[in-house]
């Protein structure tokens, strides 16, 4: 099944202490994405993939990290988190040939807690 | 600056009428538009798309309207029906930008028995 799977789903943390949360596709996307969503405010890039190796910042990258050493994974790190990074973060993947990387596949979505 | 507006936070249709739920953009670079629609607890799923050369494209009951002059483009759902229920987020991208997506705050569409 064509899916991109997010881990943890659920996790309550402290500040400061670092965490990662795993995304992966198994579609071959070349693309991969990284949002947040808060209430009131909708979805909000953080960082994107248009290949291996290759990232760039979408609207609010402060506070977060990311790599792409594999086409299939695209871990989120934050290093050192604080409480306004609790959120729901999505993962998503598409082909990013021509105009298809726009229709994009979410994963399930990660809910970050940090106290 | 809200480059994607979605300037109802929510809507209420009656089942088997016509839903439209309307989207505004400021950057005249934009020029692929999507929609996508979200339930509770589960990650967006795309819905439908126009690029820029087109005014209309239709799929099933969905049909998205874009008019570039007005910098504005809407989703009709016809007839509405409980599943569609769901928030629905507006996107907007430029091909010749940096590839970076912008979504809409979320509109709630309730569908009223």
């Amino acid at each position: 099944e064509a899916q991109v799977t997010q881990n943890p789903r659920y996790l309550i943390t402290v500040t400061g202490k670092k965490l990662t949360v795993t995304c992966s596709q198994n579609m071959n996307h070349e693309y991969m994405s990284w949002y947040r969503q808060d209430p009131g405010l909708g979805l909000r890039q953080i960082y994107y993939s248009m290949n291996v190796e290759v990232t760039d910042k979408g609207d609010v990258p402060e506070g977060y990290k990311v790599s792409r050493k594999e086409k299939r994974n695209f871990p989120l790190i934050l290093e050192s988190p604080s409480p306004n990074q609790t959120s729901l973060y999505f993962c998503a993947s598409s082909l990013s040939s021509g105009e298809f990387y726009n229709e994009q596949f979410f994963g399930p979505g990660t809910r970050l807690t940090v106290l | 600056d809200q480059q994607v507006k979605q300037n109802s936070p929510s809507l209420s249709v009656q089942e088997g009428r016509i839903s439209i739920l309307n989207c505004d953009y400021t950057n005249s670079m934009f020029d692929y538009f999507l929609w996508y629609k979200k339930y509770p607890a589960e990650g967006p799923t795309f819905l439908i798309s126009i690029s820029s050369i087109k005014d209309k494209n239709e799929d099933g009951r969905f049909t998205v309207f874009l008019n570039k002059s007005a910098k504005h483009l809407s989703l009709h759902i016809v007839p509405s029906q409980p599943g569609d229920s769901a928030v629905y987020f507006c996107a907007s991208s430029a091909s010749n930008r940096d590839d970076k997506i912008i979504f809409g705050k979320g509109t709630r569409l309730h569908i009223l028995p």
